[in-house]
């Protein structure tokens, strides 16, 4: 079974500042995809970002960037010039290529920024 | 207009009871997940359905059962609550079972049992 592990429970950064989430998983499948989430206080459940495993480029979406390193199977996602609405939980999460299992998710990162 | 909707978003029930949650989703996907999110705010896979058919049971006492009554609803009924069903429910969509594809959430019913 796959796992996902997050090993920072909270982080805070000041605003406009960069931040760094860590996100490791195990898997021994060659075919996945892992994905950033943000759950801010309203609790909806908010895409960020999305790897796919075969893609050796980091994905980009404007001032989110994901560093993944396949080998180590470590998926950071890093947040440029923080801003006050970045608030939230953050979850890492898992999914086989082929989908039949859904999400596996971490335990979360809460995310406090300083104003 | 909303993607993926639920009702009720909250429900205050006592032990013993038994209760449903609706989920509607107007995107036209072919996929629909339930999760679990507990008081640690981890969260779990309960079900998935692809075009109105189980696909994923994890686990899950068989108080908990979930039905598909067309591609656009996936409803829970859970039977005889206990207090340990204390959670936040999701319910998802996506196009399809590719790892790949987004899923849409919705907003959540938090469940709690007296």
């Amino acid at each position: 079974a796959q796992t996902v592990t997050q090993s920072q429970p909270e982080m805070s950064v000041q605003e406009a500042e960069t931040v760094t989430l860590s996100c490791t998983y195990d898997t021994s499948e060659s075919d996945y995809y892992l994905f950033w989430y943000k759950q801010p206080p309203s609790r909806q459940m908010i895409l960020v970002i999305r790897q796919e495993a075969y893609k050796q480029q980091n994905a980009t979406e404007n001032r989110f960037s994901v560093n993944f390193q396949k080998a180590a199977k470590s998926f950071s996602l890093k947040i440029s010039d923080s801003q006050l609405g970045d608030a939230a939980m953050y979850f890492c999460a898992y999914r086989s290529g082929g989908g039949a299992d859904g999400l596996t998710f971490g335990k979360g990162t809460h995310l406090i920024i300083q104003p | 207009d909303t993607a993926v909707s639920q009702t009720p978003k909250y429900l205050v029930t006592q032990m013993g009871n038994d209760k449903s949650i609706k989920c509607e989703q107007n995107l036209g996907h072919d996929t629909m997940y339930w999760y679990k999110q507990d008081s640690k705010k981890f969260l779990k896979i309960m079900f998935s359905y692809n075009n109105k058919e189980l696909i994923i049971n994890e686990t899950v006492p068989n108080r908990f059962s979930p039905k598909s009554p067309d591609k656009a609803h996936l409803n829970l009924h859970i039977n005889s609550l206990e207090l340990g069903d204390s959670a936040v429910y999701f319910c998802a969509s996506s196009p399809g079972l590719a790892g790949g594809n987004e899923q849409f959430f919705g907003p959540g019913t938090r469940l709690t049992v007296l």
